[in-house]
């Protein structure tokens, strides 16, 4: 059956450090993945979005790495700030149905 | 311009009875889908638009829940004969059906008493 994994122990870091967080999948073959924010109450904010053919992709402190062969997805936060604690979800779309499914998500705590 | 809207926030319901969660997404957004999210748990899939065609109903867990969406826009879950296990965030998205790349609501929290 499909499975998406995200760890789901929280990761504590210290502020300033580099956080990264691992979406591993089976039995899919996604066109493409997406990372989400979520914090407590709101909805997902859609971050970034990285395509089959694509090995990495950055935007100011994030950087995203998608491996096909590893099955896996390396979300990277660099020099991580207290204001960056949320849950971080990632989702996966096999291309044909428009319709992405999520992982449960990995909370990040970074303490000042 | 303005997000993707839901209300009630927060709804208290008692067993049994009947509730309409509301989505008004962004403007000139084709698709719009429905979550639900339990406490702890992953975004669960309930229903899918797509312009005019016909809905995606596949997530829906039984027979109970349906959902509308007139004129391609504002849409409308409704949960019929509520029980506890109803009890979640249920979460609205919209998106530009072919960037798939999704807009969410802040959700109402359905509370089943």
């Amino acid at each position: 059956s499909q499975k998406i994994e995200q760890n789901s122990e929280a990761l504590n870091i210290q502020e300033g450090k580099t956080a990264t967080l691992t979406c591993n999948y089976t039995n899919y073959s996604p066109a493409y993945l997406q990372w989400y924010r979520q914090d407590p109450g709101r909805g997902p904010v859609f971050l970034l979005l990285i395509r089959e053919n694509e090995k990495e992709k950055r935007k100011e402190r994030l950087k995203v790495t998608f491996d096909t062969t590893l099955k896996q997805s390396l979300f990277h936060i660099t020099a991580s700030q207290p204001a960056d604690s949320a849950t971080y979800l990632c989702a996966l779309d096999e291309g044909g149905s428009y319709i992405p499914t999520f992982g449960r998500g990995t909370s990040l705590i970074v303490h000042p | 311009g303005a997000g993707v809207s839901q209300s009630p926030s927060n709804k208290v319901t008692e067993k049994g009875k009947d509730v309409e969660l509301r989505c008004d997404p962004i403007s000139g957004h084709t698709a719009l889908y429905w979550y639900r999210q339990s406490l702890g748990q992953g975004l669960e899939f309930l229903i899918y638009f797509q312009g005019n065609s016909a809905p995606d109903k596949s997530g829906l867990p039984s027979d109970r829940f349906s959902a509308e969406r007139t004129g391609g826009s504002v849409s409308t879950l409704t949960i019929q004969r509520t029980q506890q296990e109803d009890s979640a965030v249920y979460l609205c998205a919209s998106s530009l059906h072919y960037k798939n790349i999704q807009y969410f609501g802040a959700g109402t929290r359905l509370s089943v008493l």
